[in-house]
């Protein structure tokens, strides 16, 4: 298995302009989760998904985020439009069962620059 | 405590040298503790997975107890090595909530110097 692929994994864009992240979960699992990692706020929940329908959104920091999970293989997650204060390393995760017992399968993150 | 946090926040020790750090986490209403390791330039990769109070895991040199009483965790690593340097997360999962929801500490940044 691949494991949980993201791209792209650098994204260097202008203040003002649409950036939009690619997840592929690991095959058969039906959790996602997308996270943030910053220096002052460490590694943040944004969203996460159960079989492809948003579950818990109160991690998404305000309307210019949005996250989708059109099929169980793909998910995006979008800011529009995209500020300095955007700039993280976002994650994505995901997990095949409902347990809080299950670890989470990280994938590489993308690495986000707003000018 | 109402949230997850590490100590120390970073550490650096000598190889060989033995070294532990704690996680603690809201004992109230306590489901699972999960501990990460994060090198740099990787993705986060699980450790250890716990919910009983007293369980002890090991992993090689690294092990972790857990007391969901008092709500702490401490990971160890025994005669530490250049390849441990990294971020250790631990991250609590709250009763009730079934989807593994996980709250992430900061992370304790281990550097081993050769």
């Amino acid at each position: 298995d691949a494991g949980v692929i993201q791209s792209p994994r650098h994204e260097v864009t202008e203040m003002g302009q649409e950036v939009t992240l690619r997840c592929k979960p690991i095959s058969g699992h039906d959790y996602l989760f997308w996270y943030r990692q910053t220096m002052m706020r460490g590694l943040e929940l944004l969203i996460y998904f159960n079989n492809n329908v948003p579950i818990d959104d109160s991690g998404m920091p305000e309307d210019r985020f949005s996250a989708k999970m059109p099929n169980a293989s793909f998910s995006t997650l979008k800011i529009q439009p995209s500020e300095p204060r955007d700039s993280a390393v976002y994650f994505c995760a995901s997990k095949n069962s409902a347990g809080g017992l299950d670890e989470q399968f990280f994938g590489p993150g993308t690495r986000l620059t707003v000018l | 405590i109402l949230n997850v946090e590490q100590s120390p926040q970073s550490l650096h020790v000598q190889e060989g040298d033995s070294t532990n750090f704690t996680c603690s986490f809201p004992s109230s209403n306590f489901y699972a503790l999960h501990w990460y390791r994060w090198e740099t330039a990787k993705s986060p990769e699980a450790l250890f997975v716990m919910t009983l109070n007293g369980d002890e895991k090991k992993k090689g040199r690294i092990s972790a107890t857990l007391n969901t009483k008092e709500g702490y965790s401490y990971l160890y690593i025994k005669g530490s090595q250049p390849e441990d340097s990294a971020t250790y997360l631990c991250a609590s999962v709250a009763g009730g909530t079934s989807y593994g929801k996980l709250t992430f500490g900061q992370g304790t940044i281990l550097t081993v110097h050769p």
